[in-house]
């Protein structure tokens, strides 16, 4: 599976958008990219994933970049609770390994 | 419904102990994970089950961990002869039928074990 850089850490004032950045420079053609979250002493949540084109759900919306080498996870409207360890993970198709790869990940810290 | 549970949420214990984790997958998940976490880094993948069997292994460390899933359903994490550097949040997930090219994966809480 391809790897992922994102930033360390990233501060958002509460209401306005989140935008985490990923970068997949050496993504393949049929590797998706997904994106879940940590919260501190839980196991780590689902947000979203996609292929090419860019996806929303209750929880976000995922952009990703026409050559596919880089994505954004957009949160609209931050809440305190969205404060979390944010992971950008790039994963093959079936019949490819089936774990996910956790890279460092991106600390989100959403302030009032 | 009931999502992934995991017990115990805390285990300690003595170097050179044996410790059990177990994992509760979601009813209907037949593929099963089991992941390490150490602090300040993101999971680390140990094992994965289809249905009974082990289907990839390749992240357990050595040979003193061992995981089963005799009926399909609930997973065993055994570490024999535990070390100081086995100290760790031990997470179990349940997907749907693995296999498929987007299979979400749903983490439990995890089990914290710290070896004395």
């Amino acid at each position: 599976d391809a790897k992922t850089t994102q930033p360390p850490s990233m501060d958002c004032a509460e209401g306005r958008a989140a935008n985490l950045p990923c970068n997949h420079s050496t993504i393949s053609g049929n590797e998706y990219v997904y994106w879940y979250r940590q919260i501190h002493s839980q196991g780590p949540q689902y947000i979203i994933h996609g292929l090419k084109n860019n996806e929303t759900n209750e929880m976000a919306s995922l952009i990703i970049t026409e050559d596919r080498k880089s994505s954004t996870l957009i949160l609209p409207h931050a809440t305190l609770r969205d404060t979390a360890v944010y992971y950008c993970i790039v994963r093959g198709p079936s019949g490819s390994a089936r774990q996910l790869t956790f890279g460092s990940g991106t600390q989100l810290t959403v302030l009032p | 419904g009931a999502g992934v549970s995991q017990t115990p949420s805390n285990k300690v214990t003595e170097k050179g102990k044996y410790v059990e984790l177990r994992c509760d997958p979601i009813s209907g998940h037949t593929a099963l994970y089991w992941y390490r976490q150490s602090l300040g880094q993101g999971p680390e993948f140990l094992i994965y089950f289809q249905g009974t069997g082990a289907a990839d292994d390749s992240g357990l460390p050595n040979d003193r961990f061992f995981a089963v899933r005799p009926e399909g359903s609930v997973s065993t994490l055994k570490i024999q002869r535990t070390e100081r550097g086995d100290s760790a949040v031990y997470l179990c997930a349940s997907s749907l039928p693995g296999g498929r090219s987007t299979d979400t994966q749903y983490f439990g809480p995890g089990t914290r074990l710290t070896v004395l």
